[in-house]
């Protein structure tokens, strides 16, 4: 079935310097969703992207959406400590209803 | 606050007990979602239900028995679990049962199966 792929899985980054995770997939995605797991906690939406080469910013935080819709990526400008969490990309599958999630990165950011 | 609510928290059991992890969505939403999260794998789904009836049951072990009273309440039965069950249980809910549109995830119950 689809699967999203996502890269690195770690990453580690002093306060103050920029993030960027990627999200693939091997078919073309109707959307994509980010969602974001700060540490002990659960996973909070952040933004869905629909078109294709779409571009959301969210105050530090900009997504994008491939030209394809086969890939995403979520950039972080000058990381701060609340930044820290596991950031998910999820897709819908080929079939079925439930969203396909990717590992997710681990950001850890230190002060 | 999530909208979404689980209990318990956290949950300890033996191989051979019987409990139930509960949820509850006070967000009006006509979807229901039960997801595993284990370290180092993906968010897993287990079940979808809407409007009360199941869509999904991504193969999951019959340990695993699923609830569905109403839209706003949502049960996982565990009985004869094992230790790889271990995990955090999320539940989810979302407006409508379509593959676009946010997920609402609750706080998860942390199951451990000794």
């Amino acid at each position: 079935g689809q699967q999203v792929m996502q890269i690195p899985q770690y990453q580690h980054v002093q306060e103050g310097e920029d993030f960027t995770t990627y999200c693939n997939s091997s078919t073309t995605l109707s959307n994509i969703q980010w969602y974001k797991q700060r540490p002990g906690g659960h996973p909070v939406f952040l933004i869905q992207l629909v078109k294709s080469g779409e571009v959301k910013k969210q105050k530090r935080l900009t997504f994008q959406f491939g030209e394809a819709k086969k890939n995403s990526s979520l950039h972080i400008t000058a990381t701060q400590t609340t930044d820290v969490g596991t950031y998910f990309c999820a897709g819908p599958p080929n079939s079925g209803y439930a969203l396909n999630f990717g590992k997710g990165t681990s950001l850890l950011v230190t002060p | 606050e999530t909208g979404v609510t689980q209990t318990p928290r956290h949950l300890v059991m033996g191989m051979t007990n019987k409990k139930s992890l509960k949820c509850e969505q006070h967000l009006g939403h006509n979807a229901m979602y039960w997801y595993k999260q284990s370290a180092k794998k993906p968010l897993e789904l287990m079940f979808v239900y809407n409007f009360k009836e199941q869509t999904e049951n991504n193969s999951v072990p019959s340990r695993f028995s699923p609830e569905c009273p109403n839209s706003s309440h949502l049960f996982l039965h565990l009985h004869t679990l094992q230790p790889e069950d271990s995990a955090l249980y999320l539940c989810a809910s979302s407006r409508i049962v379509l593959n676009t549109g946010e997920l609402f995830f609750g706080e998860g119950s942390r199951l451990t199966v000794l």
